[in-house]
């Protein structure tokens, strides 16, 4: 079976810094797409970025970047220039390309906090 | 236009009552999901439909009971509802599921349920 695992509970950054957020998976398939989500207090979910396995270029969507070690089963989330806005739970997830029937798989969360 | 949009935002309801939350999206999207969360927890997958038929049921107590009307519409039927019941229930929705791709889910604002 497929697990997420994220080993930060609670991250703290100070507003314009950068900060990464760990996350790691465990699978037997070799297709399949890792998802940053986050989810500010009482709002809504967003997706972040997006990483397909069978790309080796790493995500990128204006200030969030991730680092997607294939080999270790690495994915983490690089916030720069943090914003109080960044404020949320994040969310790492995997889901496989086939067979899976689109059962998105989460980590446990990680609740960052930026300091003004 | 990447909406999904669910009513009511905020649902209380006694043990007896008979209650229905409601999702849709116009993404043209052919895979819906119904999700419980808790507090400070990951979302939990409850069903998945794709193509309007129900794909996955993770042995989710018939006390809920899921509907789709059409390509675009989800329902959650409540009825007889447990105090730990109460969460934040939310919707996605995804271009597809399995080897089809478009694997990314956009998730509606939820459902706040308050069971009495």
């Amino acid at each position: 079976a497929q697990t997420v695992t994220q080993s930060q509970p609670e991250m703290s950054v100070q507003e314009a810094e950068t900060v990464t957020l760990s996350c790691t998976y465990d699978t037997s398939e070799s297709d399949y797409y890792l998802f940053w989500y986050k989810q500010p207090p009482s709002r809504q979910m967003i997706l972040v970025i997006r990483q397909e396995a069978y790309k080796q270029q790493n995500a990128t969507e204006n200030r969030f970047s991730v680092n997607f070690q294939k080999a270790a089963k690495s994915f983490s989330l690089k916030i720069s220039d943090s914003q109080l806005g960044d404020a949320a739970m994040y969310f790492c997830a995997y889901v496989g390309y086939g067979g899976s029937q689109g059962n998105l798989i989460f980590g446990k969360g990680t609740k960052l906090s930026v300091k003004p | 236009d990447t909406e999904v949009t669910q009513t009511p935002k905020h649902l209380v309801m006694g043990m007896t009552n008979k209650k229905s939350l409601k999702c849709e999206q116009h993404m043209g999207h052919r895979a819906m999901y119904w999700y419980k969360q808790k507090a400070k927890k990951p979302p939990e997958l409850m069903f998945v439909y794709s193509y309007e038929k129900l794909s996955i049921n993770e042995s989710v107590p018939s006390r809920f009971s899921p509907e789709c009307p059409n390509s675009s519409l989800l329902n959650l039927h409540l009825h007889a509802l447990q105090p730990e019941d109460s969460a934040l229930y939310l919707c996605a929705s995804s271009q597809d599921i399995g080897e089809r791709g478009g694997h990314e889910q956009y998730f509606g604002p939820g459902t706040r349920l308050t069971v009495t």
